[in-house]
């Protein structure tokens, strides 16, 4: 099945510790994206991938990184730098940068302890 | 400024009435606009779209309708069932750009009751 597939699912953080989320899709998306949902908002745009080897900060990139070597893959990094990493992140792809539709993966929960 | 709002938290309906599910919006210029469905700890689902330049979308029980003068989305679902119970939220995109414009609102939590 085609898909975008988030791992892990829970994940616990020290405070000071990077971490890593996963993002793999099956769906040959040119364009994925990384958002940030907290309690009572709209979910926050963090970093957007249009294509290989290129992306572009959102609006809320401080503190996280990523990388996109792969058309798959697109893994986010939360640093010891983001100062409320607590939240439920999701994953997303379109086919391309400039299409209408948004998919997204099952959402990865980061709770720092 | 632009932003997209779901002014009702939450709304609860009897099994089989209609829901009605409601998105403003503050940019005129908006060209398009997505309802996602979500469940608790999972990711949003994709539902139903609209482009500016329609005024109805529908998809089996799911109808979107889009008034561009009053700036307002609806989202109606008819009839309603339990499985519906779930957050849902509207998104819209500015004009001349790209997916990652997208601004979500904050979600509309419907209950149906059986």
């Amino acid at each position: 099945d085609g898909g975008i597939t988030q791992s892990p699912k829970y994940l616990f953080r020290k405070e000071g510790q990077n971490v890593t989320l996963s993002c793999e899709q099956n769906l040959n998306h040119d364009a994925m994206y990384w958002y940030r949902q907290d309690p009572g908002q709209g979910l926050r745009l963090i970093y957007y991938s249009q294509i290989v080897n290129d992306f572009q900060k959102g609006d809320i990139a401080e503190g996280y990184s990523v990388s996109r070597e792969k058309k798959e893959s697109f893994p986010l990094t939360v640093t010891s730098a983001q100062k409320n990493p607590t939240a439920f992140y999701l994953c997303a792809s379109s086919p391309t940068g400039t299409g209408n539709t948004i998919y997204f993966g099952e959402g990865s929960w980061l709770t720092v302890v | 400024d632009q932003q997209v709002k779901q002014n009702s938290p939450s709304l609860s309906v009897q099994e089989g009435r209609i829901s009605i599910l409601n998105c403003d919006y503050t940019n005129s210029m908006f060209d398009y606009f997505l309802w996602y469905k979500k469940y608790p700890a999972e990711g949003p689902t994709f539902l139903i779209s609209i482009s500016s330049i329609k005024d109805k979308n529908e998809d089996g029980r799911f109808t979107v309708f889009l008034n561009k003068s009053a700036k307002h989305l609806s989202l109606h679902i008819v009839p309603s069932q339990p499985g519906d119970s779930a957050v849902y939220f509207c998104a819209a995109r500015p004009p001349y750009s790209g997916t990652y414009k997208y601004i979500f609102g904050t979600g509309t939590r419907l209950k149906v009751l059986a």
